[in-house]
C-alpha cells in the first residue's frame, strides 16, 4: 500500500512562489503516477497536473499552465509541486494523490492521498 | 467535462437510504471496453478524500457494502443503503475519461 506524506503548511506573500513536496513509500516509485489537486476553503477539488516519474514529462491543467511546475526526484521517491505568481485566490489545501494511467490519459481514479498541505497567501 | 451533483446537501435519518446523483456534460462511457470512467469519494472534515467507488460501480477494498455505485453514460448514482453516523461527510464524483480529470461540486450528507 503506497503512502504519501506531504510537507508542512506554508504562508506566502502575494507574487511569490511555493514548493510543496510529496514523499512516497511502500511502492515502486518509478511506476507510480502522482497528481496534485487543490481545495480552497469550503470549495471543491481542482486538478493541477501530474507526473509519472519514469516518463519524467509532466502534464498540466490548462488553467495552471505556465504557473505550475511538477517534478520528481527518483533518488528520494519525492514529487514536488511549485506554484508561482501567488494571489489570495491560491489559498487552499494542496493534495498529492496516486493514480493509474489508462488508454485515455495519464490519470484515472485516485486511490491514495497525502494528508494535505495548507498554503495561505496573505500580505 | 463538467460534473454536476444533486442535491448539494441532504439530511437522512440513521438507517435510511441516502442517494446522491452525478451528471456529466459528456458521456464517460468508453465503448471499446464498456467501462464508465467515473469514481466516487468521501471526504470528512480535516481529512483528504477517500476513494469509495471506481469504474462507476466497483467498491474499493475496505469500503462497507452499504455503499454502491450505479449508472452509465452521463448519469450516475451513489447510494448509501443504511446511513450510519460515520457516513456524515461530503461526497464527490469524478470523471477520468477525458483529461483533465474533473470533480463534481460535492454533496454534504448529514443526519436528520
Amino acid at each position: 500500500q503506497v503512502q504519501l506524506v506531504q510537507s508542512g503548511a506554508e504562508v506566502k506573500k502575494p507574487g511569490s512562489s511555493v514548493k510543496v513536496s510529496c514523499k512516497a513509500s511502500g511502492g515502486t516509485f518509478n511506476s507510480l503516477s502522482i497528481s496534485w489537486m487543490r481545495q480552497a476553503p469550503g470549495r471543491g477539488l481542482e486538478w493541477l497536473g501530474g507526473i509519472i516519474p519514469i516518463i519524467t514529462t509532466p502534464n498540466y491543467a490548462q488553467m495552471f499552465q505556465g504557473r505550475v511546475t511538477i517534478t520528481a526526484d527518483k533518488s528520494t521517491s519525492t514529487v514536488y509541486m511549485e506554484l508561482s505568481s501567488l494571489t489570495s485566490e491560491d489559498t487552499a489545501f494542496y493534495y498529492c494523490a496516486k493514480t493509474f494511467p489508462s488508454s485515455l490519459g495519464p490519470t484515472t481514479y485516485f486511490d491514495s492521498w497525502g494528508q494535505g498541505t495548507l498554503v495561505t497567501v496573505s500580505s | 467535462i463538467v460534473m454536476t451533483q444533486s442535491p448539494d446537501s441532504l439530511a437522512v435519518s440513521l438507517g435510511e437510504r441516502a442517494t446522491i446523483n452525478c451528471k456529466s456534460s459528456q458521456s464517460v462511457l468508453y465503448n471499446s471496453n464498456n467501462k464508465n470512467y467515473l469514481a466516487w469519494y468521501q471526504q470528512k472534515p480535516g481529512q483528504p478524500p477517500r476513494l469509495l467507488i471506481y469504474w462507476a460501480s466497483i467498491r474499493e477494498s475496505g469500503v462497507p457494502d452499504r455503499f454502491s455505485g450505479s449508472g452509465t453514460g452521463t448519469d450516475f448514482t451513489l447510494t448509501i443503503s443504511s446511513l450510519q453516523a460515520e457516513d456524515v461527510a461530503v461526497y464527490y464524483c469524478q470523471q477520468y475519461s477525458n483529461p483533465p480529470p474533473t470533480f463534481g461540486q460535492g454533496t454534504k450528507v448529514e443526519i436528520k
